[in-house]
């Protein structure tokens, strides 16, 4: 099984502050990589899927990047309605451990 | 647009079964993948199976392999999951997910959820 390893766990920084996020892969997965915002209460929506494509609806500010084992996803210039836990997920259906982005 | 529509919260004792309904709607039933996720509390998402909606056929996670079953209804639109010899450790929000197509073909990401499913076990 291919595990995904994310960091920080937490992550504290302010509106309008760039933030960046790591997942990394035990095994190369090529660009099959997705990533997920969720809220308390609320289910995931889906932001980036294949490293680095938006979903649909999903504002520019949200970028992501990488390919093999090494991935990120940006914000780059945090809203207040980003505060939020953000996954990874693989093609084989494993889930990051995810990063909390909170308010500093 | 697409929704999901998912049953409400349960409470189980431990050994039970619990059956969780997803309805389907906005989009062509019969041409997806609607896969199940679980989400335990202070745990990462947990991938359970997915079913093909247009043959029935389904896959599954071995780590729930031989307690969970995802079937699906068609006329109804419904997809439903059913998770058997519950323990306290199954308590966890249930998600229904819809993959994401391409050209028509199911991929690996879910662009549109359930709203969740609250299963409680408990003695």
């Amino acid at each position: 099984e291919i595990v995904l390893t994310q960091s920080p766990a937490t992550l504290s920084l302010s509106p309008g502050e760039r933030a960046t996020l790591s997942c990394r892969t035990s095994q190369s997965v090529d660009r099959y990589l997705a990533w997920y915002q969720q809220k308390p209460g609320q289910a995931p929506r889906l932001l980036i899927y294949d490293a680095s494509n938006r979903a649909t609806g999903i504002p520019a500010r949200f970028s992501g990047s990488g390919s093999g084992t090494d991935f990120t996803l940006t914000i780059s210039s945090l809203e207040p309605e980003d505060f939020a836990v953000y996954y990874c997920q693989q093609r084989s259906n494993s889930f990051g451990g995810g990063t909390k982005v909170e308010i500093k | 647009q697409v929704h999901l529509v998912q049953s409400g919260p349960e409470v189980k004792k431990p050994g039970a079964s619990v059956k969780v309904s997803c309805k389907a709607s906005g989009l062509d039933f019969t041409r997806n993948s609607i896969h199940w996720v679980r989400q335990a509390p202070g745990q990462r998402l947990q991938w359970m199976g997915w079913i093909n909606t247009a043959n029935g056929n389904t896959k599954y996670s071995q780590k729930f392999q031989g307690r969970v079953t995802i079937t699906r209804d068609t006329s109804a639109t419904t997809v439903y999951m059913e998770l058997s010899s519950l323990r306290s450790e199954d308590t966890a929000v249930f998600y229904c997910a819809r993959a994401r197509l391409r050209f028509g073909e199911p991929e690996y990401d879910y662009d549109f959820w359930g709203q969740g499913t609250l299963v409680t076990v408990s003695s």
